[in-house]
């Protein structure tokens, strides 16, 4: 059974960059058929998808957010990452790290979910 | 980007009655479209994918229909575990996109 589990920090000041972890057990992320992506939930609002990343290390990202955000993977540790640049306020959430389908071979739906972590912006 | 709307964004329903939500695409969808469950201080669980099919140990009791542009979900008869807010999502086009949600009360 996949399991994925959120880390970092979970508070950070305005401007700074928001770094978050997200680790897979039960299976690998170079399964080829697999996307890992990061979605959040501003406190009593609804998801907003982040981006996805493939194991080639393509990535798609949202483009209300894509100038401020890097994902990348690590192999050796199974592992995925989220870097939001220059955050804000605004950026206060709760962030899900979560697998999904072939977006090409229309399974782009999300079947495993991380915890979440709650991430507050403030001063 | 594809718009999802949902409709009601509260639904008021006593136990053992059917609760119908509704999700809008702003364009078609085909039936790209999986429903999720959100209760308090969870993740949300996947329900329903291509518009119609159960998710592995879904109940019965949820079904999903509609293709293009309009969606349902219906839950036939609710049970208490089933008070929750609910979000419909698209994954015919990046980025993908989910609606704002309708959460089912407990009238």
């Amino acid at each position: 059974q996949l399991q994925l589990q959120e880390s970092g920090p979970g508070l950070l000041k305005p401007s700074e960059t928001l770094s978050l972890t997200c680790t897979v057990s039960g299976g690998s992320i170079t399964n080829t058929t697999s996307y890992w992506a990061w979605i959040r939930q501003p406190p009593g609002k609804g998801l907003e998808w982040i981006g996805s990343i493939y194991y080639s290390g393509t990535t798609y990202y949202n483009p209300s957010l894509k100038s401020r955000v890097t994902m990348s993977l690590d192999t050796s540790k199974n592992q995925f990452s989220l870097k939001l640049s220059s955050a804000t306020a605004a950026d206060t959430a709760v962030y899900y790290c979560a697998r999904h389908g072939d977006y090409y071979d229309n399974s782009g739906y999300y079947d495993y979910w991380g915890l979440g972590t709650l991430v507050t912006v403030s001063s | 980007e594809i718009v999802m709307t949902q409709s009601p964004a509260t639904l008021s329903v006593s136990p053992g009655e059917r609760a119908t939500l509704s999700c809008r695409a702003s364009r078609s969808v085909s039936s790209l479209l999986a429903w999720y469950q959100q209760k308090p201080g969870q993740a949300p669980r996947l329900l329903i994918y291509g518009a119609s099919t159960r998710a592995t140990g879904i109940p019965a009791r949820f079904s999903g229909s509609g293709s293009g542009t309009e969606f349902t979900l219906t839950i036939s008869s609710l049970q208490s575990e089933d008070f929750a807010v609910y979000y419909c999502q698209q994954y015919n086009n990046w980025p993908l996109t989910f609606g704002g949600g309708t959460k089912v009360e407990i009238k």
